[in-house]
C-alpha cells in the first residue's frame, strides 16, 4: 500500500515570497491533516479536512496560510507572503475516518 | 484546552539500559492515544494506539501502557537503532470530530 506522498521535499524561499506544498493521501483515507513542526517541537495541527470539508483550522494563520482539498483527495497548502518564522517542516497525514493518522515524509521549508 | 506533556525532553541511555518515557495528558473525551517514532529528516512513524486505561501494547523492545492521566513507553534493553524522537499524541473529541494533539517529544539517544 502506497503511503502519503508530499512534494517538494525541500524548499528555500525569501521572506515575502509565496510557496505551495502538495499532498496525496493514502487511498481511501477521508481525513487529511496538515501539521507544522518547528525544529525541536512536536507537530502542531494547522488544518484538518474530512473529505473536502474543513473540520478544524483554528491554528491556521489565515492572513497568510490557505489550504484546499479538491474533490476530497489531494490537498495543497499555500503560504503567501512567507515570514522567517514559517521556517519549519510541513507534514501531511491521512487517516481512515478518525483513526490513526499516517504521515508523509514532510516538506522542509527555509525562509531567508 | 487539551494539553499533552512529554518527559523527559531528552534521554541518553547505554545499550541494554532499560528506561521509560512519560506522556501525561489533560483532555476531555479521550478517544485514543498514539505513540510515534520520528527519525531525523523523516515523518513520524506510527507505533501504537491505546484506547482505554489498563491497556498495553508491545512491539519488540517497546511496551506502551495507559492510565487515566498518562501513558508510558517502556524500552527494554535498548539498542543504538532505537535512537529517535518519540512522540505522543492524544485524540480527543472536538465538535463532533476527533483532533490529534501532539506533545513536544522525547529525544532518545542510545550509546553502544
Amino acid at each position: 500500500e502506497a503511503g502519503v506522498a508530499q512534494s517538494p521535499r525541500y524548499k528555500i524561499i525569501e521572506k515575502r515570497q509565496s510557496v505551495a506544498f502538495w499532498c496525496n493521501p493514502i487511498s481511501g483515507h477521508a481525513t487529511l491533516y496538515w501539521y507544522q513542526q518547528i525544529l525541536g517541537q512536536g507537530p502542531k495541527l494547522l488544518i484538518q479536512f474530512q473529505n473536502n470539508g474543513v473540520v478544524d483550522d483554528s491554528q491556521l494563520p489565515k492572513d497568510r496560510f490557505s489550504a484546499e482539498r479538491l474533490k476530497g483527495v489531494d490537498s495543497t497548502l499555500k503560504i503567501q507572503p512567507a515570514k522567517l518564522e514559517d521556517s519549519a517542516v510541513y507534514l501531511c497525514a491521512s487517516s481512515f475516518r478518525d483513526r490513526v493518522p499516517y504521515f508523509g515524509p514532510g516538506t522542509r521549508l527555509t525562509v531567508t | 484546552e487539551d494539553q499533552v506533556t512529554q518527559s523527559p525532553e531528552a534521554l541518553r541511555l547505554q545499550e541494554g539500559e532499560s528506561s521509560s518515557l512519560n506522556c501525561s495528558y489533560t483532555v476531555s473525551g479521550l478517544r485514543g492515544l498514539f505513540w510515534y517514532r520520528q527519525d531525523p529528516g523523516k515523518g513520524p512513524e506510527f507505533l501504537f494506539t491505546l484506547y482505554s486505561a489498563g491497556e498495553e501494547k508491545e512491539k519488540e523492545r517497546l511496551k506502551a501502557t495507559l492510565t487515566k492521566k498518562e501513558s508510558f513507553l517502556h524500552i527494554t534493553a535498548p539498542k543504538p537503532e532505537d535512537s529517535a524522537t518519540y512522540l505522543c499524541a492524544v485524540q480527543a473529541a472536538s465538535g463532533g470530530s476527533y483532533i490529534p494533539t501532539f506533545g513536544r517529544g522525547t529525544s532518545l539517544i542510545v550509546h553502544p
